[in-house]
């Protein structure tokens, strides 16, 4: 049975620094990796999506990363500004079915 | 991108009343719908999947008597909250998927269902 573990649960961090999402999942057979921001009491954003194929995705100041034989994913966020703050949600699709982890709930301090 | 559309954004109902949310794919034919329930502070938990035309598959620990999906047409799906309690109160999110083009799912804005 697919897991998805995120690490931290929360993170709080001063406006500017650079930051580290992590993404953890049980079974390697995934066909993609998809990495969502939720604000609270909103649906979902989708940030990056990657394929079971490929490395990494950038979008802007984002970038995520896959290794899928570690079941390892990482978000990284540059130069982070206090719209970033939310529940980041990492999320894996396998089998007809996306699992998601439980997110990080991101707070950039001004 | 593809769009998915959610109605409505939200509902308040009495206790033992029913509530439908439809679930729209506004620019391509899912050829399967998903939906999703998400509690306060948790992450999201699939409730069930549903292919066009054929009964719906749901998770287990999801009644289907009491969460009823239909899945009509390529571009429709709904939920059903049959008998409406204070703790199915919750957000509900839709996907759908096109295999016919693309991999991924495509989430709507959810719903907000709160019953008093």
């Amino acid at each position: 049975k697919q897991e998805v573990t995120q690490i931290p649960a929360a993170l709080s961090v001063p406006e500017g620094e650079n930051l580290v999402l992590n993404c953890s999942f049980t079974d390697s057979a995934i066909y993609n990796l998809q990495w969502f921001r939720q604000d609270p009491g909103k649906g979902l954003t989708s940030l990056l999506l990657i394929q079971s194929s490929q490395r990494e995705q950038t979008s802007g100041r984002l970038n995520a990363s896959l290794d899928k034989s570690s079941g390892r994913s990482t978000l990284y966020i540059a130069a982070s500004q206090p719209g970033d703050s939310a529940t980041y949600l990492c999320a894996v699709d396998r089998d007809d079915k996306i699992i998601f982890g439980k997110g990080t709930r991101l707070h950039i301090l001004p | 991108g593809a769009v998915v559309s959610q109605h409505p954004s939200r509902v308040i109902c009495k206790s033992g009343t029913s509530v439908k949310i439809e679930c729209r794919s506004l620019d391509f034919q899912a050829t399967t719908m998903f939906w999703y329930r998400q509690f306060p502070k948790q992450s999201l938990m699939l409730m069930a999947t549903s292919n066009e035309g054929s009964k719906a598959t749901y998770e287990q620990g999801v009644e289907k008597d009491k969460f009823l999906i239909n899945h009509a047409s390529l571009t429709l799906s709904t939920l059903t909250v049959t008998s409406a309690h204070p703790e199915d109160s919750s957000f509900y999110i839709c996907s759908a998927r096109d295999f016919l083009s693309s991999y991924e799912q495509y989430f709507g804005p959810g719903t907000r269902l709160t019953v008093t």
